[in-house]
């Protein structure tokens, strides 16, 4: 069955690095990733979305990068601010035009 | 253009009850698709309705279903309530025909807790 996975629960970085979170999946590439971002006790908000042949994409401080050898995408906040601190979560369909399954997310926090 | 909005946003019920979760989605938007995100468990695909016919189904026991109606809004219903059910339900709602080909736009959730 298609996994997505995210290794870190939690990440703890100093204000003004740039914070490096991974998604691997499992199976076959899917056509696209996604990745959200979740504030406590609200929805996950849509940030990125990169495609099966997109090896980056950038928004703002934000950057995706998509690896089909590696089975890997990284997102990446540059200049962080404890603004940022939040649960990110990165998502795949299942297969081809189906439901979405998420990974268990990774909590970034920032510290002044 | 008004979000997703999702009644009621919290809800205490017992177990053996049942309950109906309501969801309306972005103006102009047709498919829908509901979530269950426990701190175990994460967020979970429960199903997805398109245009009031049910496109996709998650792992899930038939105690939960669902429906569109032709204005696009969306009901979740659990029966049977058990502890397990409690959890935060989560809608979300894109333009096109299958979700997840492009943005999901999440509404704020339903906080469901079972005694």
């Amino acid at each position: 069955s298609q996994k997505i996975e995210q290794n870190s629960e939690a990440l703890n970085i100093q204000e003004g690095k740039t914070a490096t979170l991974t998604c691997n999946y499992t199976n076959y590439s899917p056509a696209y990733l996604q990745w959200y971002r979740q504030d406590p006790g609200r929805g996950p908000v849509f940030l990125l979305l990169i495609r099966e042949n997109e090896k980056e994409k950038r928004k703002e401080r934000l950057k995706v990068t998509f690896d089909t050898t590696l089975k890997q995408s990284l997102f990446h906040i540059t200049a962080s601010q404890p603004a940022d601190s939040a649960t990110y979560l990165c998502a795949r369909p299942y297969s081809s035009a189906s439901k979405i399954i998420f990974g268990s997310g990774t909590r970034l926090s920032i510290r002044p | 253009k008004a979000g997703v909005t999702q009644t009621p946003r919290y809800l205490i019920k017992t177990r053996g009850q049942q309950v109906t979760l309501s969801c309306s989605p972005i103006s102009g938007h047709r498919s829908v698709s509901w979530y269950q995100q426990t701190p175990g468990q994460g967020l979970q695909f429960l199903f997805e309705y398109f245009s009031e016919t049910q496109r996709n189904k998650g792992n899930f026991p038939g105690r939960f279903s669902g429906r569109q109606f032709s204005n696009s809004r969306s009901e979740m219903n659990v029966s049977t309530l058990e502890l397990g059910d409690s959890a935060l339900y989560l809608c979300a709602s894109s333009l096109g025909e299958t979700t997840g080909k492009g943005e999901q736009f999440f509404g704020p959730g339903t906080r469901l807790t079972v005694l």
